[in-house]
């Protein structure tokens, strides 16, 4: 039980477009989303926190225009990085929970994303 | 600001040796601490999970100990195999936060047949 899974895994895009991330709970039904990015030897860094059906909350310092959030389902969230550059080249990986402030966050196998 | 922090950044033993894994956080008012394993371009794997009321969780060769009031956790893992090889990372969650985690750099462990 408790499975996340995102699609797609990897992703190679031009600069400039716009790439679509998504992440579904397959058997649980996630009121709370978390997205993550990770650089190479870095630590996860919290992007944004969404709950089914409300706005994303997103971290300092990240952009809110460049990052969209949407979680319209209790099973589906997507991260769409919109005119991607290189610098958004990056691991990629969301949670989900089922709700409430300290339930468990269960992890999908993440996505890497490559800007030419 | 919470900050974690993991030491050593990679070590390498060989097999069937103990080790210990070091964790170290500033802010003392977590919720619980979280031990993962990442293997490479893979995502995460939750070990162990410790509330911040526990001092220790057990899972087979895996032992986490936590020190709230000193900001410290260790994972101890017996008798390593290569399979063991990856990047442990350790994460903390926030009282009072909308629950997001907290997370070191973490520990690449290779382990050599």
């Amino acid at each position: 039980g408790a499975v996340v899974s995102q699609h797609p895994s990897r992703v190679i895009c031009k600069s400039g477009t716009s790439v679509k991330i998504e992440c579904r709970s397959l058997d649980f039904q996630a009121t709370t989303m978390f997205w993550y990015r990770q650089f190479p030897k870095q630590s996860l860094m919290l992007m944004a926190t969404s709950n089914e059906g409300s706005k994303a909350t997103y971290e300092q310092g990240v952009e809110k225009d460049k990052f969209l959030i949407n979680h319209a389902s209790l099973t589906l969230s997507t991260l769409t990085v919109t005119s991607a550059h290189p610098e958004d080249s990056s691991f990629y990986i969301c949670s989900a929970s089922t709700g409430g402030l300290y339930n468990e966050q269960f992890f999908g196998p993440g996505t890497r994303l490559t800007v030419l | 600001k919470q900050e974690v922090t993991q030491i050593p950044a990679a070590l390498s033993v060989p097999e069937g040796e103990n080790l210990v894994l070091n964790c170290s956080f500033t802010d003392s008012a977590i919720y619980n601490l979280q031990w993962f394993r990442q293997d490479p371009g893979k995502g995460l794997t939750s070990l162990l999970l410790i509330q911040s009321s526990q001092r220790e969780q057990t899972s087979g060769r895996l032992n986490a100990s936590l020190d709230k009031s000193s900001g410290r956790s260790t994972l101890y893992i017996a008798a390593s195999q290569p399979g063991d090889s990856a990047t442990y990372l350790c994460a903390v969650r926030l009282t009072g936060s909308q629950g997001n985690l907290i997370f070191g750099k973490g520990t690449k462990l290779s382990v050599k047949p």
